[in-house]
Order: C-alpha cells, then structure tokens, then sequence
C-alpha cells in the first residue's frame, strides 16, 4: 500500500526566513494530496488541497509544489513568523477513501 | 464551516477497561473515519465508514470496534483496552473521498 516519508521531523527557523518541508509517496495513482497544520494542543485544519492535475498551488504566505515524476510534494514557507510555529503534515490519497499521513514536521519559528 | 465534535475530550481508564469514544458531524457527510495520533507516527486509520451501517478496516484495526448508527455519528469501542492504546485519537469527516477532511478536537485516552 501507500507509504508517506515526511522531512524534516523538526525545523527550527528564524523569523523572516523560508521553511521547506517535503513528502515522498510511492503509489503512482496517488492524485488527491493535502497539507494540514496543527497548531499545539489543537486539531487538524487543512491549509491546502493539491489535484495532480496541477503541479504549483500558492496560499497566503506559502507555495506548494507537486513532483508527479519524483513522487514529491513540497510545502514552502516563504518567510516564516511565529503565528506558522505548528506541526504540519501532507496526506496523500489515490481516492479509494484512504487517506496515508506523513509522520508530521513540528516546525518553530524563532522571533 | 464543518463541524465535528467529539466526546469525552480526556479518559482514563485501567487495562481491561472497556471504553467508548463517540463522534458526530453535523455536515452531512458520507465519510468518517477514525485515527490515532502517536508521536514519530502521523496520523494512522483504525476504521472508517462511508454511510450508516458501513464499517470498513484501516491500517490498524487490532483491538478496536467501531459502530456507524446514522449519519451523523460513529463511536469508536475499546472492549479490552490495554496501555498500548493510550494516544490521542480523532475522528474526521469528509463529502466524499477526493474532498478534504475535518477533524474534530480529539480524544486523549490513557489506559494505566
């Protein structure tokens, strides 16, 4: 079945700076793919929604990059502030109901 | 905004407790599903279902019991909960399995 790898499992940065946290996935369907964040003590709230149909997505403050050929999926913080301290995780589906989670990246920001 | 809640929020129990975690979503979404989140290990699926009725297996099923009554809610069963089933276990909803989910706030069991 589907296997997610997740990198970096912690990433200290100071403000301002970018933040880059990456997703291997082996399973070729795979077409659906998410990133959520978590910020402590709190649930899960979805930051991004990825089709494979596209391969760069842009939100507020960060950029998502879709490798099909690679198997990868990117999330870019493009200047990090403490409001993104947080874990984040990227989740993967080949739309067979299954959702696979990477193990989660626990992300500071240094002010 | 989807809502989905979920009860207790903390439990303690002893090993060979029986216990029971219930969900609801009031979105009228087919999808729900049920996690553990244990550090180092993500988010990973013990049950889900897509209607009343519907009960399928996830990653990993051992030793928990789920029930979807309607639509709304799906409980989670510990019949014989041992300490390796503390963790902190949220349940999620969806429209449809290419839609995103939403979770709700989370369960933290500890089974001494």
């Amino acid at each position: 079945g589907e296997q997610v790898e997740q990198r970096p499992p912690h990433l200290s940065v100071r403000e301002g700076d970018s933040a880059v946290i990456t997703c291997t996935y082996t399973d070729p369907n795979s077409y659906y793919f998410f990133w959520y964040k978590q910020e402590p003590g709190a649930s899960l709230q979805l930051l991004m929604k990825v089709f494979s149909s596209t391969e760069i997505n842009e939100g507020q403050g960060f950029t998502v990059l879709l490798n099909k050929k690679d198997k990868r999926l990117s999330l870019n913080l493009t200047a990090a502030h403490p409001g993104d301290s947080a874990a984040y995780f990227c989740a993967v589906s080949a739309g067979n109901y299954k959702y696979v989670f990477g193990a989660g990246t626990r992300l500071k920001v240094i002010a | 905004e989807a809502a989905v809640t979920q009860s207790p929020r903390n439990k303690v129990t002893v090993t060979g407790g029986n216990v029971t975690l219930s969900c609801r979503q009031t979105n009228s979404h087919n999808y729900m599903y049920w996690y553990r989140q244990d550090t180092g290990h993500g988010l990973r699926l013990i049950h889900y279902s897509y209607g009343a009725g519907n009960l399928q297996i996830g990653d990993v099923p051992d030793g928990y019991k789920a029930t979807r009554t309607t639509q709304e809610d799906f409980f989670l069963l510990l019949e014989l909960a041992s300490p390796s089933q503390t963790s902190l276990y949220f349940c999620a909803s969806s429209a449809d399995r290419v839609y995103e989910q939403y979770f709700g706030p989370g369960t933290r069991l500890t089974v001494l």
